[in-house]
């Protein structure tokens, strides 16, 4: 298996312009997640999926949209990039059990808005 | 959603047990207790999870308070590569949020 997958892994975009980060998980797991970690911080929940079809606003949603048409894919759309967008970008996905639940993160885009 | 606290930074020697706490005052009775791990430059990865018991796995053990009000991570023999930020997650259990964690600084 190959976990939780992110593409592209760096990318530079210019103010105004749009880009789609994506993220895909072989692991049928039903939840779906995409944090924000700016530099010494901790990581902000922006959106989360609780199924296919069915997304919801996290902590810091403003600037980025979602969708989720698929179980293994979640991808995160910016459509006016701006320099505070510059942040490292996670996804992870679960499977709730009901006792608690194990996440898998991936290993990041790192995307600058100059 | 619950707040958790931690110290913003610990400091331990290789070879020795650390504890990190975290205290989760405002913890429902049905939310679990989870903690995480970032190392440099990675994502996070988990590390264990409780409800009420302690609760032991290959990487860690977590013993939570009687009333659930906070909990320690316990890392039994700290290595070099135990150096990371800790996250403790005390919210719901499908909407992971983190807080700022503490950064485990291992000296050899």
């Amino acid at each position: 298996n190959a976990g939780v997958t992110q593409t592209p892994k760096f990318r530079i975009l210019k103010i105004g312009q749009s880009m789609t980060l994506q993220c895909a998980q072989d692991m049928n797991h039903n939840y779906m997640y995409w944090y924000r970690q700016d530099p010494g911080m901790g990581l902000k929940l922006i959106y989360y999926s609780v199924g296919a079809g069915i997304t919801d606003k996290g902590e810091v949603p403003n600037g980025y949209n979602v969708s989720r048409s698929t179980t293994e894919d979640f991808p995160l759309r910016l459509e006016l990039a701006a320099p505070s967008q510059t942040s490292v970008y996670f996804c992870a996905s679960t499977q709730l059990t009901g006792s608690g639940t194990e996440a898998f993160f991936g290993q990041g885009t790192r995307l600058t808005v100059v | 959603d619950a707040k958790t606290t931690q110290p913003n930074s610990m400091e331990s020697n290789e070879e020795e047990p650390v504890h990190l706490p975290c205290n989760h005052s405002t913890i429902s009775g049905t939310d679990y207790i989870h903690w995480y791990r970032q190392l440099p430059s990675q994502g996070p990865e988990y590390v264990i999870h409780g409800l009420t018991s302690n609760v032991n796995n290959r990487m860690a053990s977590l013993a939570i308070a009687e009333d659930r009000k906070s909990s320690t991570l316990i890392l039994h023999r700290a290595t070099l590569r135990d150096a990371a930020v800790y996250y403790c997650l005390g919210g719901s259990n499908y909407k992971l949020t983190f807080g700022k964690g503490t950064l485990l600084t291992v000296n050899p």
